[in-house]
């Protein structure tokens, strides 16, 4: 079975400008959930997705946002993007997003930089 | 808030020892606490823990939680250079409605594991 892809794997952008991920999930998972990854943070949720809802958020302002197709793929998209917002962004995805036996397994990631 | 907790933060080791990495946590309604190793891209699953003192294996790899005491240990034995990685910890938690924080896993800062020739 493919893995979860991401695209792209490099990103540039300025300040002030918006970009959008987009993540494919393990064929047959309907969960995708999304994760930001800093130096000084570590791996912090942002927002999971299942069947074309979000379910789930974390901590994150609203220009931060996410929606999902209903072939499961998820996009995020950041808007007026500021310097703080240079990450890596990971998507995982698992069968139903529901814990337990329910395991989530990770996409290589997007790196945007932020100048 | 739902908090993990790892230690030590980095290792440094020679090829052949063995390793014990360290995870607590408090979080509400805890679900499954797992496993990932992280090199230079995905983190990549290890093991997914629910049971306390079920030992999973998987090679030279090997884990083992304890619910009472709310944490967790990675083992890795006869280190080889190929094990150093990132070693992150996170916890699946219900939440305070006692239902599921669905998509949601609180990682700890991780383990830098250095393994030299």
């Amino acid at each position: 079975k493919a893995g979860v892809t991401q695209t792209p794997r490099y990103l540039i952008k300025t300040r002030g400008q918006q970009v959008t991920l987009s993540c494919s999930p393990i064929s047959g998972h309907r969960s995708v959930s999304w994760y930001q990854q800093t130096p000084g943070q570590g791996l912090q949720f942002l927002f999971e997705y299942f069947s074309e809802t979000q379910r789930n958020k974390g901590n994150f302002p609203g220009r931060f946002s996410g929606r999902q197709f209903s072939n499961s793929r998820s996009e995020m998209n950041v808007s007026t993007l500021e310097l703080g917002d240079s990450a890596l962004y990971l998507c995982a995805s698992s069968p139903d997003g529901a814990g337990g036996s329910d395991t989530q397994y990770f996409g290589p990631g997007t790196r945007l930089t932020v100048l | 808030e739902d908090k993990v907790v790892q230690s030590p933060l980095s290792l440094v080791v020679h090829e052949g020892d063995t390793v014990t990495l360290n995870c607590s946590y408090e979080v509400t309604n805890f679900r499954s606490l797992l496993w990932y190793k992280q090199e230079k891209k995905a983190p990549t699953f290890l093991f997914m823990l629910t049971s306390s003192g079920i030992e999973k294996k998987s090679g030279r790899l090997s884990s083992i939680l304890d619910k009472k005491e709310l944490f967790s240990i990675l083992n890795i034995t006869a280190t080889q250079t190929g094990d150093s990685a990132v070693y992150l910890c996170a916890v699946e938690a219900g939440g305070n409605a006692g239902g599921t924080s669905y998509g949601k896993l609180t990682f700890g800062q991780g383990t830098i594991l250095t393994v030299h020739p």
